[in-house]
């Protein structure tokens, strides 16, 4: 399968516990987004990198939320000291910058995070 | 702020119905329009695009849509329904900035 997948698809923790989810983007990809979808809505835009270059942060990424692309391929998004509110479906996208098709984004399975 | 709005939240249809559902969106620029479907228990697939030209696009699955500049709208509609259609449709607009920004979704429920 070469589409983009994320690790952990489920995730269950406690409040005040750190997390760290991985996503690793079609292999020619070199954008790389992530988004946040809770019950009931569309997914919401976090954060996305070029390369290794994080280009954008949403206001609702705080403090707490970090993201990295080191290497320019793989992505990891921790959240430090959970809160129940950061329950939610956390998804990974990439897209082609340099292709015509004008940045149509693929997205993975998406990590499940629930906050007890 | 921009915004993607769908009035329909949850559609019931009996198979062989037609489907429409709004779309509209809230953006002075030029826009790059998207519908995404997301079938149970799989992750969002892309269904049709609007870049430019011929504002009436055709995705996968016999489904369709209209941009209307002049109504700010991008409709999905598919002529007849089928039971595999159930899923939640996304409608969503690419800002010059490159990120999505998505509707809350209509749920649609085919039944035979």
């Amino acid at each position: 399968d070469t589409g983009v997948s994320q690790d952990p698809r489920h995730k269950i923790t406690k409040r005040g516990q750190n997390v760290t989810f991985r996503c690793d983007p079609i292999s020619e990809h070199n954008r790389l987004y992530w988004y946040r979808q809770t019950l009931g809505q569309g997914p919401e835009f976090l954060t996305y990198f070029q390369n290794e270059a994080q280009l954008e942060k949403s206001r609702l990424l705080s403090d707490r939320f970090s993201a990295e692309r080191p290497k320019g391929s793989f992505s990891t998004l921790e959240i430090q000291r959970t809160e129940q509110g950061d329950s939610a479906m956390y998804l990974c996208a990439s897209s082609p910058k340099t292709s015509i098709d004008v940045n149509e984004q693929f997205f993975g399975p998406g990590t499940r995070l629930t906050v007890l | 702020a921009q915004s993607v709005s769908q009035h329909n939240h949850h559609v019931i249809l009996s198979e062989a119905a037609s489907l429409e559902l709004g779309c509209n969106y809230s953006y002075g620029g030029t826009v790059n329009l998207f519908w995404y479907v997301q079938y149970p228990g799989q992750h969002l697939q892309l269904l049709l695009k609007y870049f430019s030209g011929d504002p009436l696009v055709k995705g996968i699955k016999g489904f369709e849509a209209e941009f209307i500049k002049s109504k700010f709208s991008f409709n999905l509609r598919k002529p007849s329904v089928q039971w595999s259609d159930t899923a939640e449709y996304f409608c969503a607009v690419l800002l010059d900035t490159d990120k999505l920004i998505f509707g809350t979704g209509t749920r649609l429920q085919v039944f035979p």
